[in-house]
């Protein structure tokens, strides 16, 4: 079965610029998850959704910052504009229900220049 | 963030030996998590625990929610090469809702 799928892998760019990563939870998953990871603050959660609806976005941390979930495949985490302090790795993960399991995907690493 | 204090911080171990780990806060939590991440992958679930007092195991994996309901820990008996990896606890402060808040880790390494 395929799992959680994240891309691109690796992304560098320079400061200013758009980021969008993305991620193809498991099919039949309900719920979406997106992470961060840094060796500072460890893993964050930054906003879950559940049937495409974002439950809880106060983990976000700017107005820079946005997620989207257009429909159950897909959803993107977007930084507009980047910058060096968001270099990080970004893990999208999703379940079936609030205590089910969660299963991550194997993250982007992301460095802004 | 908030994080959960976790130790300890990295351990080196010979193949064969257990390992115990730990989680503690001064916060009460609702449910722990405990995960293990190898480089370059996501965190996988190891075991799930939903009340205090409870002790689940999963193979040579063993963990117990705090009868306080203020920590956690994590036994791997028997350590084998392929459990080197950050081992990470996670824990829910409140029902019904997915905000879990994660551990600082434990980086294990095992001595062949």
């Amino acid at each position: 079965d395929a799992g959680v799928i994240q891309s691109p892998r690796h992304e560098v760019t320079e400061m200013g610029q758009e980021v969008t990563l993305r991620c193809k939870p498991i099919s039949g998953h309900d719920y979406l998850f997106w992470y961060r990871q840094t060796m500072m603050r460890g893993l964050e959660l930054l906003i879950y959704f559940n049937n495409n609806v974002p439950i809880d976005d106060s983990g976000m941390p700017e107005d820079r910052f946005s997620a989207k979930m257009p429909n159950a495949s897909f959803s993107t985490l977007k930084i507009q504009p980047s910058e060096p302090r968001d270099s990080a790795v970004y893990f999208c993960a999703s379940s079936l229900a609030l205590l089910g399991g969660t299963s991550f995907g194997d993250g982007t690493r992301l460095s802004i220049l | 963030g908030q994080q959960l204090n976790q130790s300890p911080q990295s351990m080196f171990i010979q193949e064969g030996e257990d390992v115990s780990m730990n989680c503690t806060s001064s916060s009460i939590f609702n449910t722990w998590l405990w995960y293990k991440q190898d480089p370059g992958e996501g965190p996988v679930l190891l075991i799930a625990l939903y009340k205090a007092g409870e002790l689940t195991s999963n193979g040579r994996l063993t963990a117990q929610f705090g009868i306080t309901r203020k920590d956690s820990f994590l036994n791997i008996s028997a350590s084998i090469p392929s459990d080197v990896g950050i081992y990470f606890c996670a824990g829910q402060l409140t029902s019904g809702t997915y905000k879990y808040i994660f551990g600082t880790g434990t980086r294990l390494k095992v001595l062949a």
